[in-house]
Order: C-alpha cells, then sequence, then structure tokens
C-alpha cells in the first residue's frame, strides 16, 4: 500500500524553464509534506514544506503546491539550473508521531 | 537546522557480522529516526529512537536485527546484527524538531555486506 506516490521516474528540462515535480498520496490525515533533493552519495537536503491547512508555500526559487481535494502536491522550481540536477522525493509526515513516508523519487536532469 | 553527523560514513562487511552506525546531533532533539535506503529503492523509515525508552520499530523490522540505543537528547547507534547482503543499503538518521514540518537527515552510512 503505496501511502506516498511519485509517478514520474525521471524529468528532464532546460535550463532556465520550470520543473515541475509530482506527488500524490492516499491517506488524507498527514500533516505536512515535505520536499527533499538527494544526491547519490549523501543524505536527503530538506528543500521546503507545506502545511496541510495551506495550498502554496513559497521559498526562492522553490515553491510547493498543495490540492487537498485531488490528494495532489507539486514542486515548482524556477528558473531551474543546472545544479538542481538529483533525485527529490515528496515525504508525508503527522504531526504526532514525525514520522516521514517516502514517495519513490523523481530522478531530474537541467540540462545546460 | 540540525547539524548531524554520523560514524561510520561507509563500511564493507562480512556476513553474519555486527555494525553499529553512530548518530550525532549538534542540539538536544525529542524526535530522532533511523531510515534505510536500499539500492535503487526509496527510504524507509526502520524506527523511531526513545529517548529512555525501547525503539518503536516499524512494520517488517525487528529489535533482535536492528538494535537501537538512545542514552540521550543528541545520540543514538543504529546495530545491523547477523548481517547478510540483502543489508546492503544506507542507513541515515533524521531528527525532527518542528512536529512534523521539517526534519533533517544524516549523511548517511553506506553499509555493503558480502
Amino acid at each position: 500500500d503505496q501511502q506516498v506516490k511519485q509517478n514520474s521516474p525521471s524529468l528532464s528540462v532546460q535550463e532556465g524553464r520550470i520543473s515541475i515535480l509530482n506527488c500524490d498520496y492516499t491517506n488524507s490525515m498527514f500533516d505536512y509534506f515535505l520536499w527533499y533533493k538527494k544526491y547519490p552519495a549523501e543524505g536527503p537536503t530538506f528543500l521546503i514544506s507545506i502545511s496541510s491547512i495551506k495550498d502554496k508555500n513559497e521559498d526562492g526559487r522553490f515553491t510547493v503546491f498543495l490540492n487537498k481535494s485531488a490528494k495532489h502536491l507539486s514542486l515548482h522550481i524556477v528558473p531551474s539550473q543546472p545544479g538542481d540536477s538529483a533525485v527529490y522525493f515528496c515525504a508525508a509526515s503527522s504531526s504526532n508521531t514525525g514520522k516521514l513516508i517516502f514517495g519513490q523519487g523523481t530522478t531530474l536532469q537541467v540540462k545546460p | 537546522s540540525a547539524v548531524i553527523s554520523q560514524k561510520p560514513s561507509r563500511d564493507i562487511c562480512q556476513r553474519g557480522t555486527s555494525l553499529t552506525i553512530q548518530c550525532q546531533v549538534d542540539s538536544q532533539v525529542t524526535m530522532m529516526f533511523w531510515y534505510r535506503q536500499q539500492p535503487g529503492q526509496s527510504l524507509t523509515l526502520i524506527a523511531t529512537a526513545n529517548q529512555g525508552s525501547e525503539a518503536t520499530y516499524e512494520s517488517g523490522f525487528v529489535i533482535d536485527k536492528f538494535p537501537i540505543s538512545r542514552p540521550n537528547l543528541t545520540f543514538s547507534t543504529l546495530t545491523v546484527s547477523n548481517m547478510s547482503p540483502e543489508d546492503s543499503s544506507i542507513y541515515l538518521c533524521s531528527v525532527d524538531t518542528t512536529l512534523g514540518e521539517t526534519q533533517y537527515f544524516g549523511p548517511g552510512t553506506r553499509l555493503l555486506v558480502l
């Protein structure tokens, strides 16, 4: 039972354009949704999160949108840079436990 | 944010042996977790490391295989016991200081079991 899903294994965009990474979830009890960037030999780096009571959160080039009725969230990166090339994971958490449930990840390639 | 270090950063071990991974945080934290990322897979929660009490394990993970200690609010260890090649993974500790809003990860321990 996959509670958090990232249906696109990979995404390729041109430098300077927008990258949109998608994530779907099934459990409406999640309190927060988080995005991480990960390189192969490193731990995940926290990027941005959004509370379940909000529909948008922005931090610099990163914006996360939440559509609760569709149980869908997306991460927008504008403008995309070659250094953004990595695997991106979305995760969901419950505030009372802090446990994270991760999606399968999407590999983003930003071409110069 | 919290600064998290892990030791060792990587190791190659023989099957049947055990390895203890250390996780040190630069500040006191309530919530500390251990995750595993198997090759080509996503991250999976192994257990919540509880200070002063037994860890809480997720389905599919047991204390005999993955004993965890949490002697204080800045330190935890995870032992991978009686290792087999299937235990080859990256093991990561994480901390949550914001009740779910953010969670920070250590650099990971890359384990290869031969």
